[in-house]
């Protein structure tokens, strides 16, 4: 059981660039996320996805798009990154029974 | 807008020593979770306590909730350097499930 797989986990963009996260978990969970974290602020959420096929914003949505590939994946893209978006990136799932998050390791991007 | 505010920022302690910190929150909430990040990972869960309850025990990890003043601590006793890491409360906001973070304690325990 990997649990929630991201990749890349490093990632160095210059500006204008996109890029695209991906996300997948193996515990067939219904519900995804997408947190960002910097430093003094904890996660913020970016976007989530109750189930297949729906995606809903978050806090910070934007400069941000979301595909709910499958219910194994949740990528989430950048269209023209900007170094307002350097940060570390986690996807999470939940286990529907207790609302319990499981966490990806996370991406680590810069925008130069 | 986050939920949750966590008290202390950082915490420096021994081996040995316990270690509380504490979170508050502003809405009601269905229940109070508490995660750990190690540096450089991702979070883990590590307890939930619902709101009706008023403690909870994990091994050397003890949870308080106190609905009537929205708060809630973490006590780890008989801390460990392996404990170091930040800690993380969460509470859900009701709606689908959701959890909003607080921006976490900073524990560091020296050996």
């Amino acid at each position: 059981n990997a649990g929630v797989t991201q990749t890349p986990k490093f990632q160095v963009l210059k500006t204008g660039q996109s890029m695209t996260l991906q996300c997948a978990q193996d515990m067939n969970h219904n519900s995804m996320y997408w947190y960002r974290q910097d430093p003094g602020m904890g996660l913020r959420l970016i976007y989530y996805s109750a189930s297949e096929g729906t995606t809903d914003k978050g806090e910070v949505p934007n400069g941000y798009n979301v595909s709910r590939l499958n219910k194994r994946e949740f990528s989430l893209r950048l269209e023209s990154a900007a170094p307002s978006q350097t940060s570390v990136y986690f996807c999470a799932s939940t286990d529907p029974v207790g609302n319990i998050q499981y966490f990806g390791a996370g991406t680590r991007l810069s925008v130069l | 807008s986050q939920q949750g505010e966590e008290d202390p920022q950082a915490l420096s302690i021994q081996e040995g020593e316990n270690a509380t910190m504490n979170c508050s929150y502003k809405t009601s909430i269905n229940n109070l979770q508490w995660y750990r990040q190690n540096s450089g990972r991702g979070l883990v869960h590590l307890i939930l306590i619902r709101s009706n309850e008023r403690e909870k025990h994990s091994g050397r990890l003890r949870v308080t909730l106190d609905t009537s003043k929205k708060s809630s601590s973490l006590l780890i006793t008989a801390s460990r350097a392996a404990d170091t890491a930040s800690y993380f409360c969460a509470t859900d906001d009701n709606q689908g499930g959701k959890l909003i973070f607080g921006q976490g304690t900073e524990l560091s325990v020296k050996p």
